[in-house]
């Protein structure tokens, strides 16, 4: 397995536009979470999934953010409008619940809003 | 919800020397603490976890033990090499699979 992957791996847009982040989990774990990861807070939980349906979204931070899981293999996480505060790192991971909560994170996607 | 205390939050130590680094969770349900390191511009990796029916575990020059009384649990590192020099994460549970992340200790290791 290629492992977590998820595209694209550098974004930049202008402050306003639609982002859609994706997130291919390894095959057969059944959770799959997104992390924002900023100097300021570290790395963040925005929502879960487990067997594709959303179990936690507390941390998304307010209505612009959303996130589907449509099938067992593919995520996104969307910003609509997005704005420069949403500048970050943003981390998908996966884990597989039998095996214990070991999470493999994904190489990450730079967002830059300008 | 499941706070996730670390510290210290920066470390520098000269190679050779130990490094050790400490969390404090809140939720007395959790039965499982991993650590992450994460090098500059890559992603957070697992180098070692615990599982609350042990109180140490050792993987060559890392060690992690825990204090489930105390609800405390730390990473140890001996003989530090400069390619020890990353951020350190250490993470807890929160309902079994959600995992709560701690604020990262910047770890650097001076040759």
């Amino acid at each position: 397995d290629a492992g977590v992957i998820q595209s694209p791996r550098h974004e930049v847009t202008e402050m306003g536009q639609e982002v859609t982040l994706r997130c291919k989990p390894i095959s057969g774990h059944d959770y799959l979470f997104w992390y924002r990861q900023t100097m300021m807070r570290g790395l963040e939980l925005l929502i879960y999934f487990n067997n594709n349906v959303p179990i936690d979204d507390s941390g998304m931070p307010e209505d612009r953010f959303s996130a589907k899981m449509p099938n067992a293999s593919f995520s996104t996480l969307k910003i609509q409008p997005s704005e420069p505060r949403d500048s970050a790192v943003y981390f998908c991971a996966s884990s597989f619940s039998r095996g214990g909560t070991e999470a493999f994170f994904g190489q990450g996607t730079r967002l830059t809003v300008v | 919800g499941e706070n996730v205390e670390q510290h210290p939050s920066t470390l520098s130590v000269q190679e050779g020397d130990s490094a050790v680094i400490k969390c404090t969770y809140s939720d007395s349900a959790s039965n499982y603490f991993p650590w992450y390191k994460q090098e500059l511009g890559k992603r957070p990796q697992l180098i070692i976890d615990i599982r609350s029916n042990v109180g140490e575990k050792k993987d060559q020059r890392i060690a992690v033990t825990l204090n489930k009384t105390a609800k405390h649990f730390s990473l140890h590192i001996t003989e530090t090499q400069p390619e020890d020099s990353a951020v350190y994460f250490c993470a807890a549970p929160k309902y079994g699979n959600k995992l709560v992340f701690g604020a990262g200790t910047i770890l650097r290791v001076k040759s």
